[in-house]
């Protein structure tokens, strides 16, 4: 089954505690990203990634580093997580085409809740 | 800087009945696309529809259209036939043409409640 996956699904930790969330996704698709969710304030992507080895700002990067060292993996690292990085997270892939825009898969959610 | 409003975040609407839900954007580009996500209480995003910015004609999926009015630049969905499984949180989104980024731009989210 085609997915992007994940992990940990919720997420309870403590000021300062490094910490990783991991997402992989099997349909071959160069294209990664990283997006969390407020209320009031939709989605704002963090992150994102064209392939291998190719990563850059979104509009909200302070605080996260990502890497993209193989193709289906994109972890989300918050090196000291702080009390305003609690939030809802997403993960998302798609292939990239030159002729057409294509749709964007998402990852179930990470719960994040930093005290 | 591209943005999205959704000025409705919360609607109703009974069983059977269409509701319409709205959002505009701002852009100075022409070539770009715009979709509607579902979030249901699983929090899964889900694409309902999508409308390439270039296309005259609206897009439909099944009980759902989209109203594209390209020089206003507004993008309401409409859904018909309402069913209680269409209670969730829909969010209106933007993007580029081909060969960008390829990042969503979201609004803020419409939570739509189905009354039996």
């Amino acid at each position: 089954e085609a997915q992007v996956t994940q992990n940990p699904r919720y997420l309870i930790t403590v000021t300062g505690k490094k910490l990783t969330v991991t997402c992989s996704q099997n349909m071959n698709h160069e294209y990664m990203s990283w997006y969390r969710q407020d209320p009031g304030l939709g989605l704002r992507q963090i992150y994102y990634s064209m392939n291998v080895e190719v990563t850059d700002k979104g509009d909200v990067p302070e605080g996260y580093k990502v890497s993209r060292k193989e193709k289906r993996n994109f972890p989300l690292i918050l090196e000291s997580p702080s009390p305003n990085q609690t939030s809802l997270y997403f993960c998302a892939s798609r292939t990239v085409t030159a002729s057409s825009y294509n749709e964007q898969f998402f990852g179930p959610g990470t719960r994040l809740t930093v005290l | 800087a591209q943005t999205v409003t959704q000025s409705q975040p919360e609607m109703s609407v009974q069983e059977a009945e269409t509701v319409t839900l709205s959002c505009t954007y701002d852009t100075s580009e022409s070539d770009y696309y715009l979709f509607w996500y579902k979030q249901p209480p699983s929090r899964q995003m889900i694409l309902v529809i999508r409308q390439e910015a270039y296309k005259q004609q609206n897009a439909t999926e099944n009980r759902f259209s989209v109203n594209f009015q390209k020089a206003a630049k507004s993008f309401s969905l409409k859904i018909s036939d309402s069913q209680l499984g269409d209670a969730a949180m829909y969010f209106c989104a933007y993007s580029f043409g081909p060969g960008n980024t390829g990042k969503l731009i979201f609004g803020q989210g419409t939570t739509l409640q189905v009354k039996p």
